[in-house]
């Protein structure tokens, strides 16, 4: 089966870090992808991991385990702005690959 | 450079009637993927297409449909609309649909069914 869980809701304070983990069950692996989605807007291109480690861009971080089959994305010096709801995503298959998508992660950042 | 566009941006229809929602992907992005999305279940992958053909579908029954045209444009057809299709339909482009391409999203179309 193909499964993808994320905490369903979190809440930090302004300044503060916060980690938003993801694990995924799928079939097939190609890489893992970051969205972030603010209420009433499109999904936002964050980050891509393919191989294990951290990869870090600004503020942002993410993380990636294969073996574990985890995620986590990484948000520094939180900003009022970063309120919104955050994708954790696979990409699976071969020639062919399919996004699946977790359901997301709601962030609220409190001043 | 445009980003993806997607019309109309809202819809309301009834039970039983069918639907069709157009996307614009990205000038020279030639893949174009469609999702469902729902506050309960996230974002449900439909279909892709790359170079008019569709290259992967999801779990959805066959009133869900779709094409692309040459000019990458690509429309969405639900067919006996029911009152589940509610729903935020997103589309994405990419350039060449590699499994490493971010998507670039359109805003939406917002189908209410009533």
């Amino acid at each position: 089966g193909q499964n993808i869980d994320q905490p369903t809701e979190m809440t930090a304070t302004e300044g503060a870090i916060v980690q938003i983990n993801c694990t995924y069950q799928t079939s097939g692996f190609n890489g893992l992808f970051w969205y972030q989605q603010h209420a009433g807007e499109a999904p936002t291109f964050l980050s891509y991991n393919v191989l294990d480690g951290l990869e870090e861009k600004g503020r942002f971080s993410s993380f990636l385990s294969r073996s574990k089959g985890y995620s986590y994305l990484l948000l520094k010096e939180l900003q009022m702005k970063d309120s919104a709801s955050y994708l954790c995503a696979v990409t699976t298959g071969g020639g062919t690959y399919k996004y699946i998508f977790g359901t997301g992660t709601r962030l609220k950042v409190l001043a | 450079k445009a980003g993806v566009t997607q019309t109309p941006r809202y819809l309301i229809k009834t039970r039983g009637q069918q639907v069709t929602l157009s996307c614009s992907p990205i000038s020279g992005h030639r893949s174009v993927s469609w999702y469902q999305q729902t506050p309960g279940q996230g974002l449900q992958f439909l279909f892709e297409y790359f170079s008019e053909t569709q290259r992967n579908k999801g779990n959805f029954p066959g009133r869900f449909s779709g094409r692309q045209f040459s000019n990458s444009r690509s429309e969405m057809n639900v067919s006996t609309l029911e009152l589940g299709d509610s729903a935020l339909y997103l589309c994405a482009s990419s350039s060449s649909g590699g499994s490493g391409n971010e998507q670039f999203f359109g805003p939406g179309t917002r189908l209410t069914v009533l």
